[in-house]
């Protein structure tokens, strides 16, 4: 059974505090990893990885895979109350079209 | 305007009622899919459809039922044997042969009173 574990569930931080959030996969025949922000309602595009070590950057949030280990980090520098949030990554299982999501992380960044 | 569109936004609903949830999208994808998500968690999988008159079971599927008669268009009934059914259900599509990105609607709160 294809599965994704995020950590931590929730999150507190001061503004300014940089943050990393994790994400593990288990799934069928792997091709790509994905991060989604969901503020209130629709989740929205953050990144894809397909390969290790190479890191993603948009303004003050990164990414990056390591498919030894299995897993990705999201981190977030100097944190800002926009970005509270929940923060999901997915996983498409090789071949087929399932797409499966992670528990979330869900952080709240206090002024 | 490509879009992906999720009608009603909220809806209420008696105990023992069916109800349907409206997906369209526009954006020409092939594959289609229907989550469910609870207050402050991720989204679990219910149906997904990799192509017209063809869809799969995904994690959650108990208590819901889906048709894919049109491309375009991935209605979700809500059963009287869904057990919990009170939750946010979000649709989503993505293209077959590009990148794994899903487009998400913005969803719809199903209350049952």
């Amino acid at each position: 059974e294809d599965k994704v574990v995020q950590s931590p569930l929730s999150l507190v931080v001061h503004e300014g505090d940089t943050v990393t959030l994790n994400c593990s996969y288990e799934v069928t025949n792997f091709r790509s990893l994905l991060w989604y922000k969901q503020e209130k309602k629709a989740p929205t595009f953050l990144f894809m990885l397909t390969s290790s070590g190479i890191e993603k950057k948009s303004g003050r949030l990164s990414s990056i895979l390591d498919k030894k280990e299995l897993f990705s980090i999201l981190n977030i520098t100097a944190t800002q109350t926009g970005d509270s949030a929940i923060y999901l990554c997915a996983a498409p299982s090789g071949g087929y079209q399932k797409v499966t999501f992670g528990t979330g992380t869900k952080l709240q960044v206090i002024p | 305007d490509g879009g992906i569109t999720q009608s009603p936004k909220y809806l209420f609903r008696k105990e023992g009622q069916n109800v349907t949830l409206s997906c369209e999208q526009n954006l020409n994808h092939d594959a289609m899919y229907w989550y469910r998500q609870d207050p402050g968690q991720g989204l679990r999988l219910i149906y997904y459809s990799q192509i017209v008159n063809d869809f799969q079971k995904g994690d959650i599927a108990e208590g819901y039922s889906v048709s894919r008669e049109k491309k375009e268009s991935f209605p979700l009934t809500v059963t009287s044997a869904q057990k919990n059914p009170t939750a946010f259900y979000l649709c989503a599509s993505k293209a077959s042969g590009g990148p794994d990105t899903q487009y998400f609607g913005p969803g719809t709160r199903l209350t049952v009173l």
